[in-house]
């Protein structure tokens, strides 16, 4: 499809729950990138991909975040023993060169 | 120090005024430069590239001055539709390489 489909819109987790987060992007769109907005700060690079394998996980927490993009199933990214502070939107982006396509992100909150 | 830097407002503005934004960027091997909006925590989305030439779409006006390492949006004749979170966004310009953001501008238009 011509739209990055992330699911699911919203995620409610307690505290140290697991929160896990899909992302489908483009059809042909070699890179996927994903992004964490809490409030009203800026987009937080966390991974990208080419195809399945990483591209840079500069961004990406040491602890308890995980993603991978397997063929022909949805990328994903994982949060293991959610905390108050993973309380954010996370977009997903994808890019053949250099346009990027956003998704409409997935709102997780954490209580 | 950010790499992207923006006075965060709120601009608030009457309709028909002219609002300028300005953006500084620290790394100097950046070659991309955007103006995304985003709206009430909704995906960002393109408003305009920004070439050293400057350029116009419409009422905007988007310049780029490489040696200060600093962009300026201008938007004439404020709309109440253009309310909205505006993000300095900057970029390898390398297939795959993740987008910079500003923590964005936030303009509030009104009647």
């Amino acid at each position: 499809g011509e739209e990055v489909a992330q699911t699911p819109k919203h995620l409610v987790r307690g505290e140290g729950q697991k929160a896990k987060l899909y992302c489908a992007p483009i059809k042909g769109h070699s890179y996927v990138f994903w992004y964490q907005q809490v409030l009203k700060n800026e987009f937080k690079f966390l991974i990208s991909f080419q195809n399945e394998n990483v591209f840079d996980e500069t961004g990406m927490p040491k602890e308890r975040f995980s993603a991978k993009c397997l063929p022909n199933s949805p990328c994903s990214l994982e949060i293991q023993a959610t905390k108050l502070e993973d309380s954010a939107v996370y977009f997903c982006a994808s890019s053949q060169s250099h346009g990027y396509t956003f998704g409409s992100g997935t709102r997780l909150t954490v209580v | 120090r950010k790499e992207v830097e923006q006075d965060p407002g709120p601009f608030n503005v009457p309709e028909g005024a002219t609002v300028a934004f300005n953006c500084t960027y620290s790394n100097s091997a950046s070659q991309s430069f955007f103006w995304y909006r985003q709206d009430c925590r909704k995906e960002p989305k393109l408003l305009m590239s920004v070439y050293s030439s400057g350029n116009e779409d419409g009422r905007f006006t988007a310049q780029l001055n490489r040696a200060s390492q600093y962009i300026s949006l201008l938007i004439r004749d404020s709309k109440l539709s253009d309310s909205a979170t505006y993000l300095c966004v900057v970029n390898l310009n390398q297939a795959g390489t993740a987008l910079i953001f500003g923590k964005g501008t936030t303009l509030s238009v009104s009647s």
